[in-house]
């Protein structure tokens, strides 16, 4: 049992690239959610999705787009990068309204 | 939306000290409440939660937490701080009882430093 896993770890983009940061699960979690981290800002919600198929903005959702074609996979899509990105970025899931569990993160960098 | 306050983003401690990390919520509506750890490079680890039942909520590492509504607060404390609590810990709280979309609100973080 995996838990959340999250791909690539780490990446290094320059500003206009674009690329697309993996979250699966192997919990049947129907919940799923993508967070950024910033120093002293605590996370913040880009995207989530309440089941496969559907999503939905958070609160800071512009330059971002997702996915969830899969109940077990949510893809958060970059579509031109800008430095104001660079950021660590966190996959949830969970079931409803209770505690969300977390992958490890992914550590990217616009440069 | 929900609204939760952090006190004190680095809190520093010496080794077998209490440890108490405060988190205030604006909810009017008891919420579910979560604190969550973050060691060094790595994820958010549930340390425990309030849902409902005893206010007083015990959680992984001898933490420990109490939910009172008079306060709208959620203090988390530990009686004697080990070298290994060393880490950022969240406070968040859920939307509403009753939403079915699960989104957390989450403090800024407080940054515990363990002195030897």
């Amino acid at each position: 049992n995996a838990g959340v896993t999250q791909t690539p770890k780490f990446r290094v983009l320059k500003t206009g690239q674009s690329m697309t940061l993996l979250c699966a699960q192997d919990m049947n979690h129907e919940y799923m959610y993508w967070y950024r981290q910033d120093p002293g800002m605590g996370l913040r919600l880009i995207h989530y999705s309440v089941g496969e198929g559907t999503t939905a903005k958070g609160e800071v959702p512009d330059g971002y787009n997702v996915s969830r074609l899969k109940k077990q996979n949510f893809l958060l899509g970059l579509e031109s990068a800008a430095p104001s990105q660079t950021s660590v970025y966190f996959c949830a899931s969970s079931y409803r309204s209770n505690e969300q569990f977390f992958g490890p993160g992914t550590r990217l960098t616009v440069l | 939306a929900q609204s939760v306050t952090q006190l004190g983003s680095h809190v520093s401690v010496s080794e077998g000290a209490l440890v108490l990390l405060r988190c205030n919520y604006s909810s009017s509506v008891p919420p579910y409440l979560f604190w969550y750890v973050q060691y060094p490079n790595q994820g958010l680890q549930l340390l425990l939660k309030y849902t409902t039942g005893a206010t007083l909520v015990k959680g992984i590492n001898g933490f420990e937490a109490e939910f009172k509504k008079s306060e709208t607060s959620f203090h988390l404390t530990k009686p004697s701080a080990h070298m290994s609590d060393a880490a950022e810990y969240f406070c968040a709280v859920s939307e509403e009882r009753g939403s079915t979309l699960g989104r957390l609100y989450f403090g800024r973080g407080t940054q515990l430093t363990v002195w030897p």
